[in-house]
């Protein structure tokens, strides 16, 4: 199986808004809607943001938002905040009953 | 709350079996409908999924590593272990157990254990 696709980097001012891509297939992302983003600060385990696409888990700020069309799934951060610096991960469970990371993407808050 | 922590040796030599355990502590690994799961990340890489049990013992593992990866658990003990046999120095990773809930998706990982494979 192939890491989803993501952007290596992406970066915003403070109150800005961004948005980061995960590319699949039909066999994941586009197949699915378990898709779900976990945002890691160095040196920590991953933290889940977004789930099923859409949903966040309780405590996780609504300035966390997810969306998916076809094989892409998104998730975007508005009113970014000096905080929201890390790295963030898309996953997906796929046809073959596993699941798939994407490769990363690191936010930068100018 | 639900915790999990990763035990097992931080350096294992090429050819050797990697072994990790992951305790799970304030709660029971047989109850509810969870997935528990295995996931790796090399340093300053990304993450890679390695494989998950279920509580009945059904197990689903990556295809890159399915030919050298057992996942399995004792419920008497409340853990689930890894083993990856014939590592090499691309296994070199910090491995991350977690418990994938009802809505797919990891809400609990454990702190993550740094393993190197080196002579």
């Amino acid at each position: 199986q192939s890491a989803l696709t993501q952007p290596a980097s992406v970066s915003g001012s403070p109150g800005q808004s961004i948005t980061i891509s995960c590319t699949g297939t039909s066999s994941d992302v586009g197949g699915y809607n378990s898709v779900s983003w976990y945002q890691q600060h160095p040196g920590k385990a991953p933290k889940l943001m977004i789930y099923d696409v859409s949903n966040r888990p309780s405590g996780v700020s609504n300035r966390f938002s997810g969306s998916k069309s076809g094989n892409t799934a998104s998730l975007t951060i508005s009113g970014l905040q000096a905080e929201d610096e890390a790295d963030y991960y898309c996953s997906s469970y796929t046809s073959s009953s596993t699941w798939v990371f994407g490769g990363g993407t690191k936010l930068t808050v100018l | 709350q639900v915790q999990l922590q990763e035990s097992g040796p931080g350096l294992v030599k090429p050819s050797q079996t990697l072994s990790l355990t992951c305790t799970v502590s304030g709660g029971s690994i047989s109850s509810g409908s969870y997935y528990w799961s295995w996931i790796r990340q090399p340093a300053g890489k990304g993450l890679e999924w390695i494989g998950r049990i279920y509580t009945s013992g059904s197990t689903n593992y990556n295809p890159s590593l399915k030919r050298r990866v057992t996942i399995s658990v004792d419920t008497s003990k409340n853990q689930f272990s890894l083993k990856l046999t014939s590592v090499t120095a691309a296994d070199t990773a910090v491995y991350y157990c977690a418990r994938e809930d009802r809505d797919n998706a990891y809400h609990i990982w454990g702190q993550g254990t740094l393993v190197t494979v080196s002579s």
